[in-house]
């Protein structure tokens, strides 16, 4: 069990492009999350994943952002378009059913 | 959804001394978990505590379901307890029941 991983850990972009992050859950866990948070506040739901289907989406997720989880493992969260707003920590998760989540490091994105 | 908030938001603490943390929810949970976000943004999930008590070295918490809170005790604390640490909780059914959502924390200052 090596946790849940991240990539990158740091991302700087200009304005107006595209970005992309990547999450690998821990194995054995059929549930994956997204996540995001602002300076200050406790992290905010985007989105879930069970195995490669999404089933429920935050009214946060715009019509910019997109997720996929192709064969129900790695994840990966699209932004597009990038704004100065979507400067934020974006942390993903797993979990199995009865346990807790388990949180990734995160990626924390700064667009200029 | 459910509405988790934390009290108190902010707290500084002698070393050695000890506390007690608060997080009151609106509804019935199914998941209820106390995380420490250490400086670098890392999330470590502390206790998954839906119901009943539990203890992990200095640490322990009690969550009454039936009354809608919980309580992390720390004891003798340390200058590594610092940080800012989040209650979150997902709603026992309906819709979100897989949202896991956080409260605003409370920041633990602990000085030598």
């Amino acid at each position: 069990d090596t946790g849940v991983s991240q990539d990158p850990r740091h991302k700087i972009t200009k304005r107006g492009q595209n970005v992309t992050f990547r999450c690998d859950p821990i194995s054995e866990h059929n549930r994956l999350y997204w996540y995001r948070q602002t300076l200050g506040q406790g992290p905010e739901f985007l989105t879930y994943f069970q195995n490669e289907a999404q089933l429920e989406k935050s009214r946060l997720l715009s019509d910019r952002f997109s997720a996929e989880r192709p064969k129900g493992s790695f994840s990966t969260l699209e932004i597009q378009r990038t704004e100065q707003g979507d400067s934020a920590m974006y942390l993903c998760a797993s979990s199995s059913a009865g346990y807790g989540y388990t949180f990734g490091s995160g990626t924390r994105l700064t667009v200029v | 959804g459910i509405q988790v908030e934390q009290s108190p938001p902010d707290l500084i603490l002698q070393e050695g001394a000890n506390s007690t943390l608060r997080c009151n929810f609106s509804d019935s949970v199914n998941n209820l978990q106390w995380f420490h976000q250490n400086p670098w943004g890392q999330l470590i999930n502390l206790f998954y505590i839906p119901s009943g008590t539990k203890q992990n070295g200095r640490l322990s918490a009690t969550t009454v379901a039936t009354e809608r809170y919980s309580l992390l005790y720390i004891s003798s604390s340390q200058t590594t307890d610092s940080g800012v640490y989040f209650c979150a909780a997902t709603p026992y059914s309906g819709a979100g029941s897989y949202q896991l959502t956080f409260g605003k924390g409370t920041k633990l200052s602990v000085i030598p």
